[in-house]
């Protein structure tokens, strides 16, 4: 089993600034297989990112998201106040889904 | 935009069963395969299981084998998630989530119900 873990379990940022999320897979995985989300209390999880780098219907362009193999990165480039959640990377692999710990993103 | 909606919060006994069910408000069951994920008190997501109605049968995390069962009803076009043997631990909010749905070929679970809320107590 892909183990994913995030890095760091908390970020303080404050509105305006830029937001770097780390996902790294134990072992590596394909590309269509990478995926983030967006979790705020009391909410159900929202598709930010598929494909590791594609933006899902709706998504406003400050998300992006790249990477390969076994790293992968969620960037917010402007932090909006809406934006201060929980980000949670996914893969596929074996016919089973797994999820990362999840990165709390706060505001400083 | 397909809602899922799931049924109403439960609170169960440590051994008995909880039955979830997740029922799309637009499409059939039948055009994609749905998951089941669950979020313990502030804790993160865990994938539980799906069930691929094309293929039929379902597919379980090995943690759950033995004591989670997900089965789909095409006369009410109702997806269901039960647990058995239930422990004050397996206590959560559990959602279904479609799969790939907008996005084929991809992995990824891009519609989510409002999540149940199971309590074992």
């Amino acid at each position: 089993e892909i183990v994913l873990t995030q890095s760091p379990g908390t970020l303080s940022l404050s509105p305006g600034e830029r937001a770097t999320l780390s996902c790294r897979a134990s072992q590596s995985t394909h590309s269509n297989t990478l995926a983030w989300y967006q979790q705020k209390p009391g909410q159900a999880p929202r598709l930010l990112i598929y494909d590791t780098s594609r933006r899902a219907a709706g998504i406003p362009d400050r998300f992006s998201a790249s990477g390969s193999g076994t790293d992968f990165t969620l960037t917010i480039s402007r932090l909006e106040p809406e934006d201060f959640a929980v980000y949670y990377c996914q893969q596929f692999d074996s016919a089973r889904y797994t999820f990362g710990q999840g990165t709390k993103l706060e505001i400083k | 935009q397909v809602l899922l909606l799931q049924s109403g919060p439960e609170v169960k006994k440590p051994g008995s069963s909880v039955k979830v069910s997740c029922q799309p408000s637009t499409d059939t069951l039948a055009s994609f395969a749905i998951n089941w994920v669950r979020q313990a008190p502030g804790q993160g997501l865990e994938w539980m299981g799906y069930i691929n109605p094309v293929f039929g049968s379902p597919n379980y995390a090995p943690r759950f084998q033995g004591r989670l069962t997900i089965t789909t009803d095409k006369s009410t076009n109702t997806a269901y998630m039960e647990l058995s043997s239930l422990r004050p631990e397996d206590t959560a909010v559990f959602f279904c989530a479609r799969d790939s749905g907008d996005y084929p070929g991809s992995y990824v679970m891009d519609v989510w119900g409002q999540g149940t809320t199971v309590t074992v107590s």
